[in-house]
């Protein structure tokens, strides 16, 4: 067990529809990472927010946001959903920018399948 | 562009012998390495890291080497066991100096799948 828990495990939903996934970290980190796995992409970077503030973004598609709350977990949001965005979403954290330790822990991720 | 290449699909090994799962890379500015360990349906654990001022790091089992000169890290697990069996990752990131989209995202490898035989 990492420590980091995601909800929901799995979602299914129609096309055109929004989504809301949620991480929250462990205790102690600072930084929430969002991660896509499709069966074609591998494990893609989305965003990072580090203490409730935007802080690295990879390939997001405008159609994705996400925000880190005060208590530090995360929401992802997913809207106007295609069939391709049906793929693995994974929450890491770590410390943090100033901190020491560059590892990334991971939850156990939620498998969104868009019908 | 694929900055992170894990060049074999797969791996089998004897239970008892050594594996060694390889990673090349083409970004010199990573400069933190880690390696993770996957099963279906889960997410990645991770393993062992090290860092780029270092070549090598050793967590029991499991050690880590880096080349930089030739972008290249490995992953060595002797003796390897039946639960070894999944997917594995490797990841690299940019820590020191980095600013704007860089900072601290994993790039992460295709992921090699290792079969440990009995």
């Amino acid at each position: 067990d990492s420590g980091v828990t995601q909800t929901p495990k799995h979602l299914i939903t129609a096309t055109g529809q929004r989504v809301t996934l949620r991480c929250s970290p462990r205790s102690g980190d600072l930084s929430v990472y969002w991660y896509q796995q499709s069966l074609d992409q591998g494990l893609q970077f989305l965003i990072q927010y580090y203490n409730g503030e935007e802080r690295a973004k990879g390939n997001i598609l405008e159609r994705f946001s996400a925000q880190q709350f005060p208590d530090l977990h995360s929401e992802l949001n997913l809207s106007s959903l295609e069939l391709g965005d049906s793929a693995l979403y994974f929450c890491a954290s770590s410390v943090g920018p100033d901190g020491t330790s560059y590892e990334q822990y991971f939850g156990p991720g939620t498998r969104l399948t868009v019908t | 562009d694929q900055q992170v290449k894990q060049n074999s699909p797969s791996l089998s090994v004897q239970e008892g012998r050594i594996s060694i799962l390889n990673c090349d890379y083409t970004n010199s500015m990573f400069d933190y390495f880690l390696w993770y360990k996957k099963y279906p349906a889960e997410g990645p654990t991770f393993l062992i890291s090290i860092s780029s001022i270092k070549d090598k790091n050793e967590d029991g089992r499991f050690t880590v080497f880096l080349n930089k000169s030739a972008k290249h890290l490995s992953l060595h697990i002797v003796p390897s066991q039946p639960g070894d069996s999944a997917v594995y990752f490797c990841a690299a990131s940019i820590n020191q100096n980095a600013g704007g989209t860089s900072y601290g995202k994993l790039t992460f490898g295709q992921g090699t799948i290792l079969t440990v035989h009995p």
